[in-house]
């Protein structure tokens, strides 16, 4: 099974930073990766799939890079609304496998 | 407007028995991958298993293996999660989702229920 590793686990900044957030598989899968904001109480949102690929109506402030086993999800200046936990999810093969999350708070 | 709705949740003993549905709207049924996503509380997701849009394939997580069980209902619109032999371990809130891409397990998941609680406590 792909394992999915994420750092940091949390992340404290200001609003107008610009932030980070790396994933790394176990093995390679491609641009097989996504990208999902949650907030407390509510479902998950898909922000970025295939690894770099905006999903409709998502802030072009958010970007995914990455392929094979290395991936980022950048936030170029953050705003209120993006303080949340995100997680990187691999789709390219089963089981599928979350990462364990980055908690991005204020600073 | 796509609208997955989750029911079934509750309270249930350690060893017993739950079966999940999930009635779906707005998008062909038939022509999308389904998933279960569970969370923990104060913990991350972890998924859990998906079907395909026929129900001819079926993946599961370790930790479910044997004990849940998913299938679909192209007639009704529904997804299921049959949960047998339930542990402390699977108290969680259980979403059900919907692949992005029509025909294929390679999508990520692009909408999502709001999720039912399933608490497992003697």
């Amino acid at each position: 099974d792909i394992q999915m590793t994420q750092s940091p686990s949390t992340l404290s900044a200001s609003v107008g930073d610009r932030v980070t957030i790396t994933c790394r598989a176990s093995q390679s899968i491609s641009s097989w990766l996504a990208w999902y904001q949650q907030k407390p109480g509510k479902a998950p949102k898909v922000l970025i799939y295939k690894a770099s690929s905006l999903e409709s109506g998502v802030p072009s402030r958010f970007s995914g890079s990455g392929s094979g086993t290395e991936f980022t999800l950048t936030i170029s200046s953050l705003q209120p609304d993006d303080f949340a936990t995100y997680y990187c999810q691999q789709y390219n093969s089963y089981p599928g496998t979350f990462g364990q999350g980055t908690k991005v708070e204020i600073k | 407007e796509v609208q997955l709705l989750e029911s079934g949740g509750g309270l249930v003993q350690p060893g017993g028995s739950l079966r999940l549905s999930c009635a779906a709207s707005g998008f062909t049924f038939s022509s999308y991958a389904l998933s279960w996503v569970r969370q923990a509380p104060g913990k991350g997701l972890e998924w859990v298993s998906i079907i395909s849009a026929s129900g001819g394939t079926i993946y599961y997580a370790d930790s479910v293996k044997g004990r849940l069980t998913i299938s679909r209902d192209n007639s009704k619109n529904t997804l299921y999660l049959q949960m047998n032999s339930l542990r402390a371990e699977d108290t969680a809130v259980y979403y059900c989702a919907k692949s992005m891409l029509a025909g294929t397990l390679r999508a990520c998941l692009d909408n999502w229920g709001q999720g039912t609680l399933v608490t497992v406590s003697s």
